[in-house]
């Protein structure tokens, strides 16, 4: 069955502090997506990457780093944590192609700073 | 560029109600791509549905069902008979036909089944 594993489900940093999410997959997927979610806004495409080593921007990257050095894991940077960054923060991967492969997704991980 | 707006917030009901989610969207892909999305409590993001533009035929699933119209550019979503663990954020989203698909998704609405 298909997962996607993020480390955490709850995480409170200090402001300042340099976050790291983790998420893993194990469907072999090449493209995986970092998104956050808050009340009324949906969700937000952070970063995504379409094959190891390469990232590209999504809608709000400001304050944000990626990094994929393998294929099955994705990691999301907070590199100065803000309290404007506390927000459910989730995790997808989907297969490669033009639109349509659907995107799974991890558990989330709520993320509070103080 | 690409919009999903799903008007109604939150929505409350009595179980064995029919309920639907209205779905809006924009975008200038002549091919593209919708999804419906459920997210219970548990905080999953979970898959239920996706549909190309060129297939307009309404899809039924037991008790749910989904209304394509692209004249009116929407892709409703109703829950025949809902019941307690029907509630849950629902989310609409729209993937052009690029590569990477990328999602563009609506704001969610919240729908609660009272006992």
């Amino acid at each position: 069955d298909v997962k996607v594993t993020q480390s955490s489900r709850y995480l409170v940093k200090r402001t300042g502090e340099k976050v790291f999410l983790e998420c893993v997959q194990d469907m072999d997927h090449e493209n995986m997506f970092w998104y956050r979610q808050d009340p009324g806004l949906g969700l937000r495409l952070i970063y995504f990457s379409y094959d190891v080593k390469m990232k590209e921007k999504g809608d709000i990257p400001e304050g944000y780093s990626v990094s994929r050095e393998k294929k099955e894991r994705f990691s999301l940077i907070l590199e100065s944590a803000s309290t404007n960054q506390t927000s459910m923060y989730l995790c997808a991967s989907s297969s490669a192609g033009t639109g349509g492969q659907p995107q799974h997704f991890g558990d989330g991980t709520r993320l509070s700073i103080l | 560029a690409q919009k999903v707006t799903q008007a109604q917030t939150e929505i409350s009901v009595v179980e064995k109600e029919d309920v639907t989610l209205d779905c809006v969207y924009e975008t200038r892909d002549t091919t593209y791509y919708l999804f419906w999305y459920k997210q219970p409590p548990s905080g999953e993001l979970v898959f239920l549905i996706r549909r190309n533009s060129f297939d307009e035929q309404n899809e039924i699933s037991g008790r749910y069902s989904w209304n394509f119209q692209k004249s009116t550019s929407s892709f409703n979503f109703t829950i025949t008979a809902s019941q307690v663990v029907d509630s849950a954020v629902y989310f609409c989203a729209l993937s052009g036909g690029n590569a990477g698909n990328m999602l563009t998704f609506g704001g969610g609405t919240r729908l609660m089944v009272k006992p």
